[in-house]
């Protein structure tokens, strides 16, 4: 069954929590991302990672971290999370070859009050 | 700077009429360009893609027309029924590189 899976799918955090979101996909891809989509911006890229432990900054990635130890599974981490992080945040996977697909899990709603 | 534009921001089409949603793009070395639908409380989908040695590509109802010198493409949903009533992202990269999303139309159509 090929799926993009994210854990929460809800969350409630205050200012200056720590916040980890949680990524996995069963299709073996080598890429996966993070993206944030807010009202009126579109899908904005955070990080890439190219396969374990090999991770590229994207268009906005000032706030976040990432940590890719598994193939199969990516976090993002905001450490001390801001009122401007509140978002939907999605990950997506592809297999690392030509015009191949991106897969997009169910989307994570963060809310930083 | 914007590299992938849409438009309309938004689009309201009776059920059953053609919908024509736009796209444009700065990069002229953009070579591929998908299209993503998105339903609330969803991930966006691959719907339709096209590469740009192609003007045309269809599946089903769902129509891409691609201007490669103007840097404009185009999404056609004819016959449009309220199931596809969502968002539609256009994309676009150079194989091998980060594919770009533009901000999304956002189609309704009514019954």
């Amino acid at each position: 069954d090929m799926k993009v899976t994210q854990m929460p799918r809800y969350l409630i955090k205050r200012m200056g929590e720590n916040v980890l979101l949680e990524c996995g996909q069963d299709m073996s891809h080598e890429t996966m991302y993070w993206y944030r989509q807010d009202p009126g911006l579109g899908l904005q890229l955070i990080y890439i990672s190219y396969d374990v432990d090999s991770n590229s900054e994207g268009d906005i990635p000032k706030g976040y971290r990432v940590s890719r130890k598994k193939r199969e599974h990516f976090s993002l981490i905001l450490d001390s999370a801001k009122t401007n992080q509140t978002s939907v945040y999605f990950c997506a996977s592809r297999k690392r070859q030509d015009y191949a697909e991106q897969f997009f899990g169910p989307g994570t709603r963060l809310t930083v009050l | 700077q914007q590299q992938v534009r849409q438009s309309p921001q938004s689009l309201t089409v009776w059920e059953g009429e053609t919908a024509i949603l736009n796209c444009s793009y700065e990069d002229s070395t953009f070579n591929y360009f998908p299209w993503y639908q998105q339903f609330p409380g969803e991930g966006p989908a691959l719907l339709i893609s096209i590469r740009s040695v192609s003007d045309k590509k269809e599946d089903g109802r769902f129509t891409i027309f691609f201007n490669k010198r103007e840097k404009k493409l185009s999404l056609h949903i004819t016959d449009s029924q309220p199931g596809d009533s969502a968002t539609y992202f256009c994309a676009a990269n150079r194989v091998g590189y980060k594919l770009t999303f533009g901000t999304g139309t956002s189609l309704l159509v009514d019954p």
